[in-house]
C-alpha cells in the first residue's frame, strides 16, 4: 500500500525566504506526482504536476523535482510572500490509478 | 485550468436529516468522479470513486448505505449523506479526472462544510 509522507507538518518562515517542503513515497510505481496548495476552509488549487518520466516542473516562484527510484519530491519556493501561507499537499498516482495524498505541510510566510 | 463545482459550499442540518452535495465538471467530462472527506487538519481521505453509469467503489470503512453515490452523467456526480450525525460533520471535496487529456489529470471542487447539528 502506497504510502505519502511529507516533512515538516508545519513551517514559519519570515518574509523573502526561499524554502523547500519534501514529500516521500514508498512505492516508486508512480505514474505521476502532484503538489497541491489548501486555503483554510477551501479546496485544492493544483501548483505542479510532474510525469513519472519527467525530472521537474517550474512556475513562477515554484519549482517541483521528483526522484521516482528515491521515492521523493521536493517543492521548492523562492522568495515567498505571506500570500504564500497555505497548506501545501503532495499526492502521487500509482496502482489502480489512484491518488494517494501526504498529511501537508501547513505554511506560514510572516511579513 | 479545468473547473470543479460544488453546491452548496456549506450547509448545517439536524441530526437524523438527510443531506445532498453536487458536484459538477463544468467544462470538461468525467467518467470517474472521487469523493474525499477532511477532518480539521488533517489531509483528504478518499471515501469513494464513482464511474459514471455504475456502481460507485467504496473505501473500506465507509459504508456504502450511509453515504449514497450518484454518478448519473459525464458531468454530474452527487452525494447524499443519509439519517446524519454530528460525527458526519467534516469537509467533503470532490474531484474529476479528465481522462481525454494526456496528463490524465484530477480537479478538485471547492468543498462542502457540513455541520450536522
Amino acid at each position: 500500500k502506497q504510502e505519502v509522507t511529507q516533512i515538516p507538518a508545519a513551517l514559519s518562515v519570515p518574509e523573502g525566504e526561499n524554502l523547500v517542503l519534501n514529500c516521500s513515497f514508498t512505492d516508486s510505481a508512480i505514474y505521476n506526482l502532484q503538489w497541491f496548495r489548501q486555503d483554510p476552509g477551501k479546496g485544492l488549487t493544483s501548483l505542479l504536476l510532474i510525469q513519472s518520466s519527467q525530472r521537474e516542473q517550474t512556475s513562477g516562484r515554484l519549482n517541483a523535482s521528483l526522484d521516482k527510484s528515491s521515492g521523493r519530491s521536493t517543492l521548492y519556493i523562492a522568495a515567498s510572500q505571506p500570500g504564500d501561507s497555505a497548506t501545501y499537499l503532495c499526492a502521487v498516482r500509482g496502482a489502480g490509478n489512484m491518488l494517494t495524498f501526504g498529511g501537508g505541510t501547513r505554511l506560514m510566510v510572516k511579513p | 485550468g479545468a473547473v470543479v463545482s460544488q453546491h452548496p459550499s456549506r450547509v448545517i442540518c439536524k441530526s437524523g436529516t438527510s443531506v445532498k452535495i453536487e458536484c459538477r465538471s463544468l467544462d470538461f467530462q468525467a467518467t470517474t468522479m472521487f469523493w474525499y472527506r477532511q477532518f480539521p487538519k488533517q489531509s483528504l481521505m478518499l471515501m469513494a470513486t464513482s464511474n459514471e453509469g455504475s456502481k460507485a467503489t467504496y473505501e473500506q470503512g465507509v459504508e456504502k448505505d450511509k453515504f449514497l453515490i450518484n454518478h448519473a452523467s459525464l458531468t454530474l456526480s452527487t452525494l447524499t449523506v443519509t439519517s446524519a450525525h454530528p460525527e458526519d460533520s467534516s469537509f467533503y471535496i470532490c474531484s474529476a479526472r479528465d481522462s481525454s487529456g494526456r496528463r490524465n489529470e484530477q480537479y478538485f471542487g471547492p468543498g462542502t462544510r457540513l455541520t450536522v447539528t
